[in-house]
């Protein structure tokens, strides 16, 4: 049973142009919501988190929104970069340290 | 120092032998943890310590086992693992519940 889903196993999208990753949650116990980055062979990189009590942090580039009724979130990269090509992970978390990650999406920026 | 340091970076053993992962973080978190990661997956937890007490362990096998020095290492051992252990082991550190975890680059480990 996934918790944690993001449907889009890849996206591609114009350099400068606007990123929008998805991510859908069935566990309404989840509190938080983070994003993380990840280059091959690296470990995860931190990008933006989220409190439920919130729909929506921004952070320079990037800015999550989410919709606790629609169990929805979303991350907003503009403008898109190279550098910003790697896979995306949705992450969430409730009452304990276990985080529960979605299976990524693959984000390629042409040139 | 905003690290999470795991040595080594590589690691090739066989079935017979005895290993172990070192983590190393300076940040003052209180929880550690050990992922693994497979090819094109997520990272599975594997093991959580928080204030150098093991807090979860997500039935991993006893072939795998966590130690935890102090505040700032997190040791995991290795011993008689099977070529399906092979994968990309990622330490991470936390303040706490719910607040972003740093990860190191990982130990790509394969077994042969």
């Amino acid at each position: 049973d996934q918790q944690v889903k993001q449907n889009s196993p890849s996206l591609s999208v114009q350099e400068g142009r606007i990123s929008i990753l998805n991510c859908d949650y069935t566990n309404s116990m989840f509190d938080y919501f983070l994003w993380y980055k990840k280059y091959p062979a690296e470990g995860p990189t931190f990008l933006i988190s989220i409190s439920s009590i919130k729909d929506k942090n921004e952070d320079g580039r990037f800015t999550v929104f989410l919709n606790k009724s629609a169990k929805h979130l979303s991350l907003h990269i503009v403008p898109s970069q190279p550098g910003d090509s790697a896979v995306y992970f949705c992450a969430a978390s409730h009452s304990n340290y276990q985080l529960i990650w979605g299976a990524g999406t693959k984000l390629i920026i042409k040139p | 120092d905003t690290e999470v340091t795991q040595t080594p970076k590589h690691l090739v053993m066989g079935m017979t032998n005895k290993k172990s992962l070192k983590c190393e973080q300076h940040m003052g978190h209180r929880a550690m943890y050990w992922y693994k990661q497979k090819a094109k997956k997520p990272p599975e937890l594997m093991f959580v310590y928080s204030y150098e007490k093991l807090s979860i362990n997500e039935s991993v096998p006893s072939r795998f086992s966590p130690e935890c020095p102090n505040s700032s290492l997190l040791n995991l051992h290795l011993h008689a693992l099977q070529p399906e252990d092979s994968a990309l082991y990622l330490c991470a550190s936390s303040h706490g519940r719910s607040t972003e975890a740093f990860f190191g680059q990982g130990t790509r480990l394969t077994v042969v």
